[in-house]
C-alpha cells in the first residue's frame, strides 16, 4: 500500500525541549520533504532529501535539522523548541524526476508551550 | 523573485462551477501541480501540467499559460463535498526541483 506515515500525529512540548518527528514511506522513493503549514502562509519547505545522507535546506531551515539514514525514513529534529515552531508539519515523498508530484503524510500537529 | 499567488477565499454554488486562479513567477518553470486539502487532512494530488492549454480530467480541469505565468483549476458540477482548500505548486528547474506552494484557496460551496 503506497503510503507516507508520520508519527506522532499530535504532540505537545514545552519551550526548550527537544522534538523528534518521524516519517516513513514504503515506496522506495528517493526524494523526501519536510514542510510546515501555517494559516495564511501555505506550505513552506524546511528540508529536502534526495536520498540517504543527501539533504538540502529548504526555504526555512533555521531551528531545524534532519536525518536520513535509510531511504524509507526521514526525521525532523527541533533542538530546543520555540513557541513559534507551533505548526502542522507535513512529510512527503516522491520518486526522482521533476514531473513526480509528492505524496503527503497525514501531518503532525505540534504545539510548543 | 520567485513566488506563487492564489486568492485566499472563493465561494460558489452547488451544481455550478468554480475557477481557482494561480499566478506564479519563476526563473525556470518546470511544471505546476494542483492539490486538494480538506480541513485537518493531508494535501491530495489532483493534476500536473507542464504544457500550455487546457487539460480536461472530467470533474477537474486545469489550464496553463506559461507566457503569462498563470494557471487555473476548474471544478464543474460542484458538490458540497468539493468544499476544501486548493493548493497550487510550481517546480523550478534551477532550484533543485523544489516545489513552491501558494497559500491555497479555500473554496466554500453553498447549497
Amino acid at each position: 500500500d503506497m503510503k507516507v506515515t508520520q508519527m506522532p500525529r499530535y504532540l505537545i512540548k514545552r519551550m526548550g525541549e527537544n522534538v523528534l518527528l518521524e516519517c516513513g514511506q514504503d515506496m522506495s522513493h528517493e526524494t523526501m520533504y519536510w514542510y510546515r503549514q501555517d494559516p495564511g502562509l501555505g506550505l513552506q519547505l524546511i528540508y529536502i532529501s534526495y536520498d540517504v545522507d543527501s539533504n538540502s535546506e529548504g526555504d526555512i531551515p533555521k531551528g531545524y535539522r534532519v536525518s536520513r539514514k535509510k531511504r524509507e525514513h526521514f526525521s525532523l529534529i527541533l533542538d530546543s523548541a520555540k513557541t513559534n515552531q507551533t505548526s502542522v508539519y507535513f512529510c512527503a515523498s516522491s520518486p526522482q524526476g521533476n514531473n513526480q508530484a509528492p505524496l503527503f503524510g497525514e501531518g503532525t500537529r505540534l504545539s510548543v508551550l | 523573485g520567485q513566488g506563487v499567488e492564489q486568492p485566499a477565499k472563493l465561494m460558489s454554488v452547488e451544481g455550478t462551477f468554480a475557477r481557482v486562479n494561480c499566478t506564479y513567477s519563476t526563473s525556470g518553470f518546470n511544471g505546476l501541480s494542483w492539490y486538494q486539502q480538506r480541513e485537518g487532512q493531508a494535501p491530495v494530488f489532483l493534476s500536473y501540467v507542464v504544457l500550455d492549454g487546457l487539460k480536461d480530467s472530467g470533474h477537474f480541469s486545469t489550464f496553463l499559460s506559461r507566457s503569462n505565468g498563470y494557471s487555473y483549476l476548474l471544478l464543474t458540477e460542484l458538490q458540497i463535498k468539493d468544499s476544501a482548500s486548493y493548493l497550487c505548486a510550481v517546480r523550478d528547474r534551477y532550484n533543485q526541483g523544489k516545489l513552491i506552494f501558494g497559500q491555497g484557496t479555500k473554496l466554500s460551496i453553498k447549497p
